[in-house]
């Protein structure tokens, strides 16, 4: 079983609709993350949460919005959908006993298109 | 995932042969880095990781060397296999305790049979 999941893994929606896109993980880690990976540009930080109470803006968070609920689930939302969201996105979490923050864990990426 | 790779550089090695991949990174106060390959429709995987006060590491078939004068990363793969052709790129730990990462653009390697 795969450490970390997300669903759905594709989705494709039109502007102006609510999405919402979950994580799900099974290693015990305390940080969580999302990213978008866009072509030609690498893995931009959207948000990140160091535990439950914990939710920090990356650098492209406008538009988007989080919820922790538990220390496994992250979820990412977009409010309303607009089509320069269309992109890959990814869930990762990392090891909170390592000081330069280790090696982040990903989950398969979910694909979104927005029309 | 193909469509993550379409404007990258590409490096083509034949199969058996050695792979080298190379990276700039942004800030010389970056203390920690990775490599990640990311294969076709997954998420980046870890290879191999170093730390700034080390300038080589070597893990299975990889090897990772480090140039802080430079700011350079680059990874090794020796005797490259089918299985690794995918998009390699690496990441940079800020030091200011926040544990945020900046990511590479990536490489994409094709083995050639």
């Amino acid at each position: 079983d795969a450490d970390v999941t997300q669903t759905p893994r594709n989705r494709i929606t039109k502007t102006g609709k609510r999405i919402m896109l979950e994580c799900s993980q099974t290693k015990g880690h305390d940080r969580m993350y999302w990213y978008r990976q866009d072509p030609g540009l690498g893995l931009r930080l959207i948000y990140y949460s160091f535990d439950v109470k914990d939710i920090n803006k990356g650098e492209i968070s406008d538009g988007y919005s989080v919820s922790r609920q538990a220390q496994a689930k992250f979820s990412l939302s977009l409010e309303s959908a607009i089509p320069n969201q269309t992109a890959l996105y990814f869930c990762a979490t990392s090891d909170p006993g390592r000081r330069d923050g280790g090696e982040q864990f990903f989950g398969p990426g979910t694909r979104l298109t927005v029309l | 995932g193909e469509s993550v790779g379409l404007h990258l550089p590409t490096l083509s090695v034949q199969e058996g042969d050695n792979s080298i991949i190379n990276c700039a990174y942004s800030n010389s106060a970056s203390d920690y880095f990775i490599w990640y390959k990311q294969e076709s429709g997954k998420g980046p995987q870890f290879i191999i990781d170093i730390r700034s006060n080390m300038d080589k590491r070597q893990g299975q078939r990889v090897t990772v060397l480090l140039n802080k004068t430079v700011k350079h990363l680059s990874l090794q793969i020796a005797a490259t296999q089918p299985g690794d052709s995918a998009v390699y790129f690496c990441a940079e730990n800020m030091p200011s305790g926040t544990y945020k990462y900046i990511f590479g653009t990536g490489t994409r390697l094709k083995v050639l049979a």
